[in-house]
């Protein structure tokens, strides 16, 4: 079965400073992988996957993420944070159309 | 002008009172879906629907059911509210695009039920 695990349920940084959210992920076969960001009283919103092909994946707001096979890593990267990437973000991975998701982990941006 | 609603976005109710969250969405998604997110657990997903026919569990279904009464309209149900069903729920739906689980979902912005 798939599962995702999100090292640290929060991370703090700087304005400006490289933002680093870890995800790893299990799956019995080749991964479909998400970030989502839940910025406060809101939905969920895409910010980037991985489906096949490049690993190096970028999306939305500077963001980018890679699919480190051997590693069952997909990390998320920004940077330079800006203050309204202050968020919660989510790592998951595809099961046959239902998405299981990472417990979150919650990005504090310092000016 | 959301693609994808659900009412109420607030709800307060008491123990043992019954609950209906309601989805619709104008995206022409056949996929739909209910989570629920409570803190440090992420979102869990508690019934799924492929299409107007189609109903499937999540993996914590249980307390909950679910109505698809068209392709656009996805309803919630807790037939007899616990505490411990307080959290936010959310609705999201996909587009079958044959791409085996690559779909992005799309997520309404959230009912946050509180049981007392």
């Amino acid at each position: 079965a798939q599962s995702v695990t999100q090292l640290g349920s929060h991370v703090s940084v700087s304005e400006g400073a490289l933002v680093l959210l870890r995800c790893n992920y299990s799956s019995s076969v080749p991964p479909y992988l998400f970030w989502y960001v839940q910025y406060p009283n809101q939905g969920l919103q895409l910010l980037l996957k991985y489906t096949t092909g490049a690993t190096l994946v970028k999306g939305i707001n500077g963001f980018e993420a890679e699919f480190k096979k051997s590693e069952t890593s997909f990390h998320l990267t920004k940077p330079s944070a800006h203050m309204s990437d202050a968020a919660e973000y989510f790592c998951a991975v595809s099961d046959w159309g239902k998405l299981i998701f990472g417990q979150g982990t919650e990005l504090s941006v310092k000016p | 002008d959301a693609d994808v609603t659900q009412t109420p976005r607030n709800r307060i109710t008491k123990t043992g009172k019954r609950i209906m969250l309601e989805c619709s969405q104008t995206k022409g998604h056949d996929r739909m879906y209910w989570y629920r997110q409570d803190p440090g657990l992420g979102l869990r997903l508690i019934y799924y629907s492929f299409d107007v026919k189609d109903i499937n569990k999540g993996e914590i279904s249980d307390g909950y059911s679910v109505s698809r009464q068209a392709q656009a309209k996805f309803s919630l149900s807790l037939e007899s509210a616990i505490p411990n069903q307080t959290a936010l729920y959310f609705c999201a739906t996909a587009w079958t695009s044959g791409g085996g689980g690559t779909d992005t979902q799309y997520f309404g912005p959230g009912t946050r039920l509180t049981v007392l």
